[in-house]
């Protein structure tokens, strides 16, 4: 059965750093790669969606990759700001299975 | 503008009550999912759906029941025999296929009292 486990589970550091998010998947057959983030009390808004045909996809100050070979997906914040503090979600494969999420906290 | 909205934010239900959560979407999507998150937990699976009339449980299926039909509606009965239901619930859609992503209502925060 497909598991997902994202490192670091959470993560607080100062406005303007620079940020990598990891995510791993037990099964490589990946489809496609979604990216959310979840504010507390509040349902999914999508960040990035790297389908099965693509590598990479960028939204602004964020860049997501994906190796399905590996099973690895990364999610790269830029500049961070204190508006990026939230859950972070890396749904895959045909059925979305989540893990816990990663909790970031930008500090202004 | 086309989403998906979650109704009730927030519903309390008594010992025994079976409660139903409404799901709607107007972005002509296929499938349909519901998904319950407890604190500090992932996101996990109780159904979905891929096309009008038809369902498969999912990971945490008992002690709820679905219905799919009409495409745009997937209404969630949470009964008597869930034994804690406390929690989020969340409702996503997509379309069917490999290369399309979710999208997600803003939830239903379930309490029992």
């Amino acid at each position: 059965k497909q598991e997902v486990t994202q490192i670091p589970a959470a993560l607080s550091v100062p406005e303007g750093e620079n940020l990598v998010l990891n995510c791993s998947f037990t099964d490589s057959a990946i489809y496609n790669l979604q990216w959310f983030r979840q504010d507390p009390g509040k349902g999914l808004t999508s960040l990035l969606l790297i389908q099965s045909s693509q590598r990479e996809q960028t939204s602004g100050r964020l860049n997501a990759s994906l190796d399905k070979s590996s099973g690895r997906s990364t999610l790269y914040i830029a500049a961070s700001q204190p508006g990026d503090s939230a859950t972070y979600l890396c749904p895959g494969t045909y059925k979305y299975i989540f893990g816990t999420g990663t909790r970031l906290k930008v500090l202004a | 503008d086309g989403g998906i909205t979650q109704s009730p934010k927030y519903l309390f239900r008594k010992e025994g009550q079976n409660v139903t959560l409404s799901c709607e979407q107007n972005l002509n999507h296929d499938a349909m999912y519901w998904y319950r998150q407890d604190p500090g937990q992932g996101l996990r699976l109780i159904y979905y759906s891929q096309i009008v009339n038809d369902f498969q449980k999912g990971d945490i299926a008992e002690g709820y029941s679905v219905s799919r039909e009409k495409k745009e509606s997937f209404p969630l009965t949470v009964t008597s025999a869930q034994k804690n239901p406390t929690a989020f619930y969340l409702c996503a859609s997509s379309i069917e296929g490999d290369n399309y992503g979710y999208t997600f209502g803003s939830g239903t925060r379930l309490t029992v009292v």
